[in-house]
C-alpha cells in the first residue's frame, strides 16, 4: 500500500511569514495526526483528527497554528506568522482508528527552517 | 501528563554485539508501549510494541521487556548489523493511546 504522503519535503521562510504543509494519509485510515519534531527530540503531538473532526488539539499553539481535514482525507497544517522556534520537522501520521491497537504510519515529514 | 525518559542518548556498538535502550514512564495508567526506528530523512517506523498485560515480546532480533511495577521498559537488539544504525524512540500511552515519545537514542553500529 502507498504510504503517508507529505509535501513539501523542505521549506525555508523568514520569520513572520506564513507556510502550509500538506498530508495525504493511507487510504482508509480514519485517524490523522500532526506531530512537531524539534532537532534532537521526540515527536510532539500537535493535533489529532478522527475523520474530519478534531479529537485533540490541546498542544496546538492556536494563536499561530491551524489545521484542517475538511473531507476526512487529506489535511493541511498552517503556521501564520512563523517564529524562529517553529523550525522543526513536521510529521504527519495516520492509523486505521484512534488508539494504539492500530499503530501509526508516519510520512517522511516536512523540514521547516525559519530564518 | 505522561513523561517518558529514555537512555542512553547515544549508543555505539560493534557489529554483532547486543544493544539495549531503556525507558521509564511516569503515568501508571499507561498501557501501550511502542518503539519506533527513524532513519535519516524519514519518518519514524513502528518496529515493535508491547501492551501492559505482557511482560516480554520478541520479533526475530528485537525484543521488548516491560516492568510495570518499576514503570520501565527496554528494547533489546541482538546480533546488531550496520543497517540497525538509526534513532530509536520509545513511547508510552494511556487510555487515549496517544503516545508520548522519549527524546530518542542514536544507535551507531560499527562494521
Amino acid at each position: 500500500e502507498a504510504g503517508v504522503a507529505q509535501s513539501p519535503r523542505y521549506k525555508i521562510i523568514e520569520k513572520r511569514q506564513s507556510v502550509a504543509f500538506w498530508c495525504n494519509p493511507i487510504s482508509g485510515h480514519a485517524t490523522l495526526y500532526w506531530y512537531q519534531q524539534i532537532l534532537g527530540q521526540g515527536p510532539k503531538l500537535l493535533i489529532q483528527f478522527q475523520n474530519n473532526g478534531v479529537v485533540d488539539d490541546s498542544q496546538l499553539p492556536k494563536d499561530r497554528f491551524s489545521a484542517e481535514r475538511l473531507k476526512g482525507v487529506d489535511s493541511t497544517l498552517k503556521i501564520q506568522p512563523a517564529k524562529l522556534e517553529d523550525s522543526a520537522v513536521y510529521l504527519c501520521a495516520s492509523s486505521l482508528g484512534s488508539g494504539g491497537s492500530y499503530g501509526y504510519t508516519f510520512g517522511s515529514g516536512t523540514r521547516l527552517t525559519v530564518v | 501528563g505522561e513523561n517518558v525518559e529514555q537512555h542512553p542518548s547515544t549508543l555505539s556498538v560493534q557489529e554483532g554485539d547486543s544493544a539495549v535502550i531503556k525507558c521509564t514512564y511516569s503515568d501508571s495508567a499507561s498501557n501501550y508501549f511502542p518503539w519506533y526506528k527513524q532513519e535519516l530523512g524519514k519518518g519514524p517506523q513502528l518496529i515493535i510494541d508491547i501492551r501492559s498485560n505482557v511482560g516480554e515480546k520478541k520479533d526475530q532480533r528485537i525484543a521488548v521487556t516491560l516492568n510495570k511495577t518499576a514503570k520501565h521498559f527496554s528494547l533489546h537488539i541482538t546480533e546488531t548489523q550496520p543497517e540497525d544504525s538509526a534513532v530509536y524512540f520509545c513511547a508510552a500511552s494511556g487510555g487515549s493511546y496517544i503516545p508520548t515519545f522519549g527524546r530518542g537514542t542514536s544507535l551507531i553500529v560499527h562494521p
